[in-house]
């Protein structure tokens, strides 16, 4: 089965950087996603990794390692719209493309002034 | 612009009603979901669909069933509501064959059985 677990809640300064860390147990891996989740809205697409090491994409960054079976989302600069649920969540093994996921509960990050 | 739209945000239901969900996509992607997010637990997969007419059952399919005549729009029911139904109610569609893809939701319905 799978397993995936991350911190309930985070708070950060405006301007400052933080780390969300997600861990996971899977049988088999296909990648991880994050996913940001504004208070009543619709969860978007971050990012997916599936190779070991750190992909940035301009302020967000993610970070894969499969032997740990870790993750960890950094935000730099954040701004008060940074402010939302991060969503980590994995494919099941075997799953081909149907991209069903399984998510972990999400972290409420809150930025404040 | 891509969009997945979910018929109602807010439902009030009582309790053995039936109950549709409705859900529609724009991008023809072939798999379609249906997922309930409840604090704590996250999202939770109830049930999907790659193709029309085809269905799978997700985590927790009890007490649900879906419909999916047209490529275009997957429907949730709840044959007979419970208090232990209400809950955020969140659509997503994909592209299959890709297992990279994201998937794009709907702003969700939340549902509250009385």
């Amino acid at each position: 089965g799978q397993n995936i677990d991350q911190p309930t809640e985070m708070t950060a300064t405006e301007g400052a950087i933080v780390q969300i860390n997600c861990t996971y147990q899977t049988s088999g891996f296909n990648g991880l996603f994050w996913y940001q989740q504004h208070a009543g809205e619709a969860p978007t697409f971050l990012s997916y990794n599936v190779l070991d090491g750190l992909e940035e994409k301009g302020r967000f960054s993610s970070f894969l390692s499969r032997s740990k079976g870790y993750s960890y989302l950094l935000l730099k600069e954040l701004q008060m719209k940074d402010s939302a649920s991060y969503l980590c969540a994995v494919p099941p093994p075997f799953s081909g493309g149907y991209n069903k996921l399984i998510f972990g509960a999400g972290t409420r990050l809150a930025v404040h002034p | 612009d891509v969009k997945v739209t979910q018929s109602s945000r807010y439902l009030v239901k009582r309790t053995g009603e039936k109950v549709f969900l409705e859900c529609v996509q724009d991008m023809d992607h072939e798999n379609m979901f249906w997922y309930r997010q409840d604090p704590g637990l996250g999202l939770r997969l109830i049930y999907f669909s790659y193709d029309v007419k085809m269905k799978e059952k997700g985590d927790i399919p009890e007490g649900y069933s879906v419909s999916r005549e047209k490529k275009e729009r997957f429907s949730l029911i709840l044959e007979s509501a419970s208090t232990n139904q209400t809950s955020m109610y969140l659509c997503a569609s994909s592209l299959r064959n890709t297992i990279n893809t994201e998937a794009f939701f709907g702003q969700g319905t939340r549902l509250t059985v009385v």
